[in-house]
């Protein structure tokens, strides 16, 4: 299967400030998705971007996939963006399902 | 619409028992996939099913199963229990294939192992 690489592991910022979280594959993938995991356990479906820019509010997300990397924006942090971010992707072919990075724990300090 | 929900949100559990999570889709979606997360292990696919077959399995041993029944609606059980069991247990559903769609998931379920 594919591996994910997820960095920063660990991010502490302000209130306010913006942050780029990035995600790099092993190998070319066709699902991508990134997640926001809450305090209690919950994943947040944030995007569904095997390629191209989204935007959501403050959240936006890049793929690039012909070189196996995606990015997470955040802008204007608030502390409610607090928890960890993951991706997940899936490269074909295989019997797995989503291989999921080990995240990106974010703290946004008031 | 309702999202994901899975029953029970907590469960503890002695060594050698088993046990059955549930898990129900969003209304429509075909797909439920099932994962679990461990500080150690992370989160790791566990199986899928779509359309009452299951499509897709990861790495695990024989003790955990699944299954799926016409209305969509899936169950995950373990059997003989062991403490490394113990994990948040979580399910997504989707329209089409996990593989190929956006996933939703469930609040899941935290199984400790005593």
């Amino acid at each position: 299967g594919i591996q994910v690489e997820q960095s920063p592991p660990d991010l502490i910022l302000q209130e306010g400030a913006n942050s780029t979280l990035r995600c790099n594959f092993s190998d070319s993938v066709n699902n991508l998705q990134w997640f926001h995991q809450n305090p209690w356990g919950q994943l947040i479906n944030l995007f569904y971007i095997p390629s191209g820019t989204k935007q959501n509010g403050r959240l936006s997300a890049t793929t690039v996939a012909t070189e196996r990397y995606s990015l997470l924006y955040i802008s204007s942090s608030q502390t409610t963006d607090s928890g960890v971010y993951f991706c997940a992707g899936y490269s074909g072919g295989g019997a797995d399902g989503l291989t999921f990075g080990k995240g990106t724990h974010l703290i946004i300090q008031p | 619409k309702a999202g994901v929900t899975q029953t029970p949100r907590y469960l503890i559990k002695t060594r050698g028992q088993q046990v059955t999570l549930s898990c129900s889709p969003i209304s429509g979606h075909r797909s439920v996939s099932w994962y679990q997360q461990t500080p150690g292990q992370g989160l790791q696919f566990l199986f899928e099913y779509f359309s009452e077959t299951q499509r897709n399995k990861g790495n695990f041993p024989g003790r955990f199963s699944g299954r799926q029944f016409s209305n969509s609606r899936s169950e995950m059980n373990v059997s003989t229990l062991e403490l490394g069991d113990s994990a948040l247990y979580l399910c997504a559903s989707s329209w089409l294939t996990g593989t190929t769609d956006t996933q939703y998931f469930g609040p899941g379920t935290r199984l400790t192992v005593l």
